[in-house]
């Protein structure tokens, strides 16, 4: 089982719609948890930090269900611009060292 | 507003060439990484490095060196080039930061840099 397991998409929605996304973690241990986003042929970016009480970021919402191990990224009106892979990110401390695990990613296409 | 510099950032090699991937970053981050992104696999982890003069394996090191003789820049090399090793490689530095009372709530907040494509022939 991955460690980090997320739909891959795509999703395809028009703008102005909401989109969800999930992932799930298969380790307990984990400390702490990120949206990045990645444009085609760049890096990654961090998006926003999950909190376990939840956290929004003007038209992102981020939870976090420690008891399911499961993570959601949730973003309303969607733009043309929010087009991206949206990948989700675990941090484990492992023997002494954080250890960021990454998903493989879920691909988002809006479309006008 | 550098953050995280690589160079170069396109290369073509022949099997068994040899070349070094540099990475700088100027915002005095103590961990700085390598990684490689394949279709289809999440970021992996090749090298990391926790400060100045240490390195340690992550999950993929094999035909990989790294060196850090200095905390702004961490080089990966590659020693004899196998076609395997085509992939999009990814540097990366932090700052952890802990916090919480009675335990530790642990961050590990990565900044990127633009990647290096690699090709090997």
């Amino acid at each position: 089982r991955k460690e980090v397991e997320q739909d891959p998409g795509p999703f395809n929605v028009p703008e102005g719609a909401t989109v969800a996304f999930n992932c799930t973690y298969s380790n307990s241990a984990s400390q702490s948890f990120f949206w990045y986003r990645q444009d085609c042929r760049k890096e990654p970016k961090l998006l926003m930090s999950v909190y376990s009480s939840g956290n929004e970021d003007g038209r992102f919402t981020a939870q976090l269900n420690r008891a399911s191990q499961y993570i959601s990224l949730l973003i309303r009106d969607s733009k043309l611009s929010d087009s991206a892979t949206y990948l989700c990110v675990v941090n484990m401390l492992n023997t002494g060292f954080q250890k960021l695990v990454f998903g493989t990613g879920t691909r988002l296409l809006v479309s006008p | 507003n550098a953050g995280v510099t690589q160079t170069p950032k396109f290369r073509v090699l022949k099997t068994g060439q040899s070349m070094t991937l540099l990475c700088a970053q100027d915002m005095n981050h103590e961990y700085m990484y390598w990684y490689r992104q394949d279709p289809g696999m999440g970021l992996r982890l090749i090298h990391y490095s926790v400060g100045e003069g240490t390195t340690a394996k992550g999950e993929v090191p094999d035909g990989y060196n790294v060196s850090r003789l200095k905390k702004q820049n961490f080089l990966l090399g590659l020693e004899s080039a196998a076609p395997s090793q085509t992939s999009v490689y990814f540097c990366a530095s932090s700052y952890s930061k802990t916090s919480g009372a009675g335990g530790l709530v642990a961050k590990n907040i990565q900044y990127f840099g633009a990647g290096t494509r690699l090709s090997v022939l």
